[in-house]
């Protein structure tokens, strides 16, 4: 059972470009969170989705950051005209209900460097 | 609104000893989860143990052991016989049950740096 799938796992961009990070859920989880880790501190919860739904965006940026969880595929979290403090770590986790246990699983994180 | 303190910045153990890493939160829910995670130098985020709020016994996972006071809100990590493959910083994390479908979001503590040593 391959775990959260996280691509890319490094990324370069110069400000004013756009990012787009995605993650592949765990097999048989619906439930998909983004966090951000800044450099030298914890995670900080960004985005809660299930399935074509956001269930909670309470930690994301009002401005210029998205995320989607579509039907097909892997969601996507997109930060449009990227500036130098959106370089942080990226990651996804994934989870399901499934007998009374509903822990996260994270993926390896999308390294994003702001040029 | 949980937050999640940890007051330990750095520790440091030699190999085979055991430490205990702190951790305590705040909270007005009564039914909740709490977990440590490691994040090693690779930066993956591995998860450690977990611990159900309703259960009063203390959850174990081979040399890693928790003591969760829920009165004074304390949940700390004890590692026996520390081993090089844990140096790595560890974080506290709660989240908030709900009771059908689940899914919440983590709250992390700011971590606590670990470093094994010979």
């Amino acid at each position: 059972n391959a775990g959260v799938m996280q691509n890319p796992r490094h990324l370069v961009r110069r400000r004013g470009q756009e990012a787009r990070l995605r993650c592949s859920p765990m097999k048989g989880h619906s439930h998909v969170y983004w966090y951000r880790q800044l450099p030298e501190e914890g995670l900080k919860f960004m985005v809660y989705l299930q399935k074509e739904n956001i269930i909670d965006e309470s930690g994301m940026p009002k401005e210029r950051f998205s995320a989607e969880f579509p039907k097909e595929g892997p969601s996507i979290l997109r930060i449009q005209q990227v500036v130098r403090g959106d370089s942080a770590a990226y990651f996804c986790a994934s989870s399901e209900m499934i007998a009374g246990e509903d822990t996260q699983y994270f993926g390896p994180g999308t390294r994003l460097t702001v040029l | 609104a949980q937050t999640v303190t940890q007051s330990q910045p750095e520790m440091s153990v030699q190999e085979a000893e055991t430490v205990t890493l702190s951790c305590t939160y705040d909270t007005s829910e009564s039914n909740y989860y709490l977990f440590w995670y490691k994040q090693p130098p690779s930066r993956q985020m591995i998860l450690v143990i977990r611990q159900e709020a309703y259960k009063q016994q203390n959850a174990t996972e081979n040399r890693f052991s928790v003591n969760f006071q829920k009165a004074a809100k304390s949940f700390s990590l004890k590692i026996s016989d520390s081993q090089l493959g844990d140096t790595a910083m560890y974080f506290c994390a709660f989240m908030k049950l709900k009771l059908t479908g689940g899914g919440n979001k983590l709250t992390f503590g700011t971590g606590t740096q670990l470093k094994v040593e010979l």
